[in-house]
């Protein structure tokens, strides 16, 4: 059974370092990419970024590229996502998601969406 | 970047009726759609991908379709438990932008 099972939820200060984790069981880590997305209090969905375990090649949202890092620890399966100096807005739900590697054939080439979800981090930085 | 607009935010309809959720690409992005039910407190689970291809599982009352810059996201026969707010993603490249979500409601 696929399963990515999130840390729990966090209350830090503003400015601290936070660092939340998403291990994945039931498939080869390896072999898939891990996305990050945000959900704001009462917002939509935010894309973040998206790492692939097995070279470590990572993309950020444009939003996102010098807020965050993402990172991985492929010996234990774990994908990690984290803060060096949390700001108020930083308060809200994070998401870890799996999405299957595209390929191409003689034909036409293929991507996919997000299949499975993380259960969520709630975030929560405050004074 | 390729922005993704959906309408409405927000409907309420009554259960029987037929719902129709739209999204539009702001540049072509052929078939590279998919479609996220979240019920509150819960993650978003996918419904459908590719447009219109329906993920095991997912009753037939839901639809999609759509190439280019233009999606639908239809049921059939809104149901108590479909009272959910319901996602777009492209997912052709990065970035992987979703809509602004819609909120279904029953009347």
């Amino acid at each position: 059974e696929v399963q990515l099972v999130q840390s729990g939820a966090e209350v830090k200060k503003p400015g601290e370092s936070l660092k939340i984790s998403c291990k994945v069981s039931g498939y080869s880590f390896t072999s898939y990419w891990i996305a990050w997305v945000r959900q704001m209090p009462g917002k939509g969905l935010e894309w973040m970024g998206i790492i692939f375990p097995d070279d470590s090649d990572t993309r950020y949202s444009p939003s996102f590229q010098g807020q965050v890092t993402i990172s991985v620890d492929k010996s234990a399966s774990i994908a990690y996502l984290q803060w060096s100096g949390l700001k108020a807005s930083d308060t809200a739900m994070y998401y870890c998601a799996r999405r299957k590697i595209g390929y191409c054939d003689s034909d036409n080439c293929y991507q996919f969406p997000f299949d499975f979800w993380g259960q969520g981090t709630l975030v929560t930085v405050s004074s | 970047d390729i922005q993704m607009t959906q309408s409405p935010s927000s409907l309420s309809a009554s259960v029987g009726d037929r719902v129709t959720i739209t999204c539009r690409a702001s540049q072509g992005i052929d078939f590279y759609v998919a479609w996220y039910q979240q019920k509150p407190g819960r993650p978003p689970k996918l419904l459908i991908s590719a447009a219109s291809t329906l993920q095991s599982g997912v009753p037939l009352r839901f639809s999609g379709s759509g190439f280019g810059t233009d999606f639908t996201l239809t049921i059939s026969s809104l149901q108590p438990e479909d009272v959910a707010t319901y996602y777009c993603q492209k997912y052709n490249s990065a970035p992987l932008t979703f809509g602004g979500g819609t909120k279904v409601e029953i009347k």
